[in-house]
């Protein structure tokens, strides 16, 4: 079946530092969805992507579409103890299904 | 909207006991979602449900879990005997769909479940 495989497993990083993510899927996607989980709490959405090459911004946070709708990236600027959390990417596997991936577990020494 | 709702927020109970948890998705929306978090598998879809009826259950570890949603405002997710692998938090979604293709989904607060 479809696999979304996500790197790295663990990101820590000194406050003020950049952060990436990355997304791999084993099949091409129609669409993307980024959702951020915070320690104790539930996965929440975020942004989703649909066009080939699609970069969003929302204020620090930068998101990527590959141009093969393969793959997708998260990066975050001057990263802030705010953004603590698992940050899970997800690609449709057929109709309203979502296929997650393991996800990034993000720390902030401040 | 006061967003989706799970009840109960923690459960613990002994092996052999049967589990029921409860959902009540954003109103409004088409489709409801299962899933099971642990640290080593993640985020798994048990099954899910669109326009009260259960479209894919292949998640669905085995026939100790069932799931229902007798109408658009509430499911449950019962887990009967319960095992100690049965431990995890589990969490049920809602999402509002068209097409038929994958939408935003919004999560509750989820169910931590401890089998003892």
């Amino acid at each position: 079946g479809q696999q979304v495989m996500q790197i790295p497993q663990y990101q820590h990083v000194q406050e003020g530092e950049d952060f990436t993510t990355y997304c791999n899927s084993s099949t091409t996607l129609s669409n993307i969805q980024w959702y951020k989980q915070r320690p104790g709490g539930h996965p929440v959405f975020l942004i989703q992507l649909v066009k080939s090459g699609e970069v969003k911004k929302q204020k620090r946070l930068t998101f990527q579409f590959g141009e093969a709708k393969k793959n997708s990236s998260l990066h975050i600027t001057a990263t802030q103890t705010t953004d603590v959390g698992t940050y899970f990417c997800a690609g449709p596997s057929g109709s309203e299904k979502l296929v997650f991936g393991k996800g990034t577990k993000l720390t902030v020494n401040p | 909207d006061a967003g989706v709702i799970q009840s109960p927020r923690h459960e613990v109970t002994e092996m052999g006991q049967e589990v029921t948890l409860r959902c009540k998705p954003i109103s409004g929306h088409n489709s409801l979602f299962w899933y099971r978090q642990t640290m080593m598998r993640g985020l798994e879809l048990l099954i899910y449900f669109n326009n009260n009826v259960p479209i894919d259950d292949s998640g669905m570890p085995e026939d100790r879990f069932s799931a229902k949603m007798p109408n658009a405002s509430f499911s449950t997710l019962k887990i009967q005997p319960s095992e100690p692998r049965d431990s995890a938090v589990y969490f049920c979604a809602s999402s509002f769909v068209v097409t038929g293709d994958s939408y935003e989904q919004y999560f509750g607060p989820g169910t931590r479940l401890t089998v003892t």
